[in-house]
């Protein structure tokens, strides 16, 4: 079983549609929850973390941690065609004095304008 | 500017031969990652370095070997011995290893390595 799973899609909606991306976990010792996005052929960049369990809120972006079922979630409301790209969940902690920080294989979204 | 810079962003090498693929930061981080990326499976840790004169091997270290002389560079060669060698190869970068500074890594732009 892979530390961290996430669907790889194509998800495909119509631009104004609400988008839920989601990951779960294996590892209890996670603390940090990130999003990255990915436009082809680039590098990732940061688009939001969450420290611990919660909710966090950027502009049309939330992302929601829910640790007893080692599940988080990106929402992107309103979605434009510029957020088409591929949203890769990251996660860090320490295990036994090892620290890691593990990607998902990333989720490519299109969106239809 | 402050970033990441990865050089060439393509590379195409012939089978056998030994390739080196840049990373330069001039964002003051003390942590520096290497990860190959392929479809289907996400991005996968190469080698990391926390600071200068040392580095960890990843999950794929195996026919890669790097270096970390200076802070700002931490180049990766992909030797003969790598058996699948084309990719995509991102380096990153991150302020503090191990602290609760590191939720980001801020990346590069990338390298498209062909082997033929």
């Amino acid at each position: 079983q892979k530390e961290v799973e996430q669907d790889p899609g194509p998800l495909s909606v119509p631009e104004g549609a609400i988008v839920s991306l989601n990951c779960t976990y294996s590892n209890s010792a996670f603390q940090y929850f990130m999003w990255y996005r990915q436009y082809s052929r680039k590098g990732p960049e940061l688009l939001m973390y969450t420290y611990s369990s919660g909710n966090k809120e950027d502009g049309r972006f939330t992302a929601q941690v829910d640790k007893s079922s080692k599940y988080i979630s990106l929402f992107i409301r309103d979605s434009q065609p510029s957020d088409s790209a591929t949203y890769l969940c990251a996660m860090s902690g320490a295990t036994s004095g090892t620290y890691k920080y593990i990607f998902g294989t990333g989720t490519r979204l299109k969106v239809l304008a | 500017d402050g970033g990441i810079t990865q050089s060439p962003k393509y590379l195409f090498r012939k089978e056998g031969q030994n390739v080196t693929l840049s990373c330069e930061q001039n964002l003051n981080h003390d942590a520096m990652y290497w990860y190959r990326q392929d479809p289907g499976q996400g991005l996968r840790l190469i080698y990391y370095s926390q600071i200068v004169n040392d580095f960890q091997k990843g999950d794929i270290a195996e026919g890669y070997s790097v270096s970390r002389e200076k802070k700002e560079s931490f180049p990766l060669t992909v030797t003969s011995a790598q058996k699948n060698p084309t990719a995509f190869y991102l380096c990153a970068s991150s302020p503090a290893p191990g602290t609760a500074l590191t939720y980001e890594q801020y990346f590069g732009p990338g390298t498209r390595l062909t082997v033929t």
